[in-house]
């Protein structure tokens, strides 16, 4: 069975601009999740979807928006990047709905200059 | 609030047993986890323990879980260069879901 899967693997971005981040979940998985990764601040939760619906949201500001479609993969975008958005970007799915192990992608690097 | 902490750094010889250590703060996690994350990668579940056990053990690991210090352990046995890697443990949030708390991992540095 194939991974989840994330595009693209690398991005260099400047500043102001926006970007989207796709995810496809392992086959028959209906939840995704994504965190964002960086040395400070470490493996931060974004949101989470469960059938086209964001059921969770961390704590960052509106410029990170994300939704699920209808065959469950899902992308995110951040619109006027800023330095600080450079990160690794992970996107993971889940089978079940509630308590179900996290099956992470390799995730996205974003560079913002 | 939730809070997962995790030594930063463990150093081993190639052979012997490595014990990675992890504290956590919400007693009603209902599953904890370990992950392994190598250079450039995305993180790889290893393993993971629910809440009413104690110990969990699947090939070479080994997951001891104390709830009432909120402690949990992660043991390599024979541990070989090919488990140098940043291991993360992680709770899974009481806000429901499928949302983790993750530490700051610990990176595993195995010699010969």
């Amino acid at each position: 069975k194939a991974g989840v899967t994330q595009t693209p693997r690398y991005l260099i971005k400047t500043r102001g601009q926006q970007v989207t981040l796709s995810c496809s979940p392992i086959s028959g998985h209906r939840s995704v999740s994504w965190y964002q990764q960086t040395p400070g601040q470490g493996l931060q939760f974004l949101f989470e979807y469960f059938s086209e619906t964001q059921r969770n949201k961390g704590n960052f500001p509106g410029r990170f928006s994300g939704r699920q479609f209808s065959n469950s993969r899902s992308e995110m975008n951040v619109s006027t990047l800023e330095l600080g958005d450079s990160a690794l970007y992970l996107c993971a799915s889940s089978l079940r709905q509630y308590n179900s192990p996290l099956h992470f992608g390799n995730g996205t690097r974003l560079t913002v200059t | 609030g939730e809070d997962v902490e995790q030594s930063l750094f463990l150093s081993v010889r190639e052979g012997d047993s490595s014990v990675i250590n992890c504290t956590y703060t919400d007693s009603s996690s209902t599953y904890l986890y370990w992950y392994k994350q190598e250079p450039g990668a995305g993180l790889q579940l290893l393993t993971y323990i629910f809440s009413n056990m104690d110990m969990k053990q699947d090939q070479r690991l080994t997951v001891l879980l104390n709830k009432k210090d909120k402690h949990l352990s992660l043991r390599i046995a024979d541990t070989q260069t090919g488990d140098s890697a940043i291991y993360f443990c992680a709770e899974s949030s009481t806000g429901g879901y499928n949302k983790l708390i993750f530490g700051a991992g610990t990176r595993l540095a195995v010699h010969p």
